[in-house]
């Protein structure tokens, strides 16, 4: 099992410009997660789609949009990039439930000039 | 809101040497708490966890116990090795809810 993988691994964009970063698990979990992770900031939440069709938002979902495409998959766009987005990304996933462990990918290190 | 609050860090310890990184936190009713690690170039790895209180979590040769009473999961190792030199979290969640809520991280560096 790869568990949770992430592309790209490195991105960088220029102001306004427009990506999406991608998140597959293969664990059959219903629920994922975006984070970022800011130094001296610990990670704090994006979004997260507790089950396949649905998403909501976490503590810092300004300037982005989710889509939770099928059970795998949970992308993570940013429609107009700006330099405050400049960050590490990471994709987790859990089974549903309050005391499931989250397993998380290697991360998207993302630079916006 | 809930919070969790660690020790500043760089933590820099000898091998061998006993390690405690402090973790407080804030949150109504009962939260379950996890430390996670991470390793240089990597994603977060839940080293322990405890889901009530006076539970005691333990991985690796770490322990941290659920202490209602003073709202702390203070994470322990007896001795410390090189490789244990990494990135610690502390986290909560809500049983009621699905994300964790992260403390700054602590950074840990074992030399030999």
């Amino acid at each position: 099992n790869a568990g949770v993988t992430q592309t790209p691994k490195f991105q960088v964009l220029k102001t306004g410009q427009s990506m999406t970063l991608q998140c597959a698990q293969d664990m059959n979990h219903n629920s994922m997660y975006w984070y970022r992770q800011d130094p001296g900031m610990g990670l704090r939440l994006i979004y997260y789609s507790a089950s396949e069709g649905t998403t909501d938002k976490g503590e810092v979902p300004n300037g982005y949009n989710v889509s939770r495409l099928n059970k795998r998959e949970f992308s993570l766009r940013l429609e107009s990039a700006a330099p405050s987005q400049t960050s590490v990304y990471f994709c987790a996933s859990s089974d549903q439930g309050g005391n499931n462990e989250q397993f998380f990918g290697p991360g998207t290190r993302l630079t916006v000039l | 809101g809930d919070s969790v609050t660690q020790m500043e860090g760089p933590v820099t310890l000898s091998e061998e040497a006993f390690l405690t990184i402090n973790c407080t936190y804030t949150a109504t009713g009962y939260p379950s708490l996890f430390w996670y690690v991470q390793y240089p170039g990597e994603g977060l790895q839940l080293l322990l966890k405890a889901t009530k209180a006076d539970d005691k979590g333990s991985n690796k040769g770490f322990e941290a116990t659920y202490r209602k009473e003073t709202t702390s999961f203070h994470l322990e190792k007896g001795s410390v090795q090189v490789s244990d030199s990494a990135v610690y979290f502390c986290a909560l969640r809500r049983n009621s809810g699905y994300a964790l809520n992260f403390g700054k991280g602590t950074s840990l560096l074992v030399t030999p």
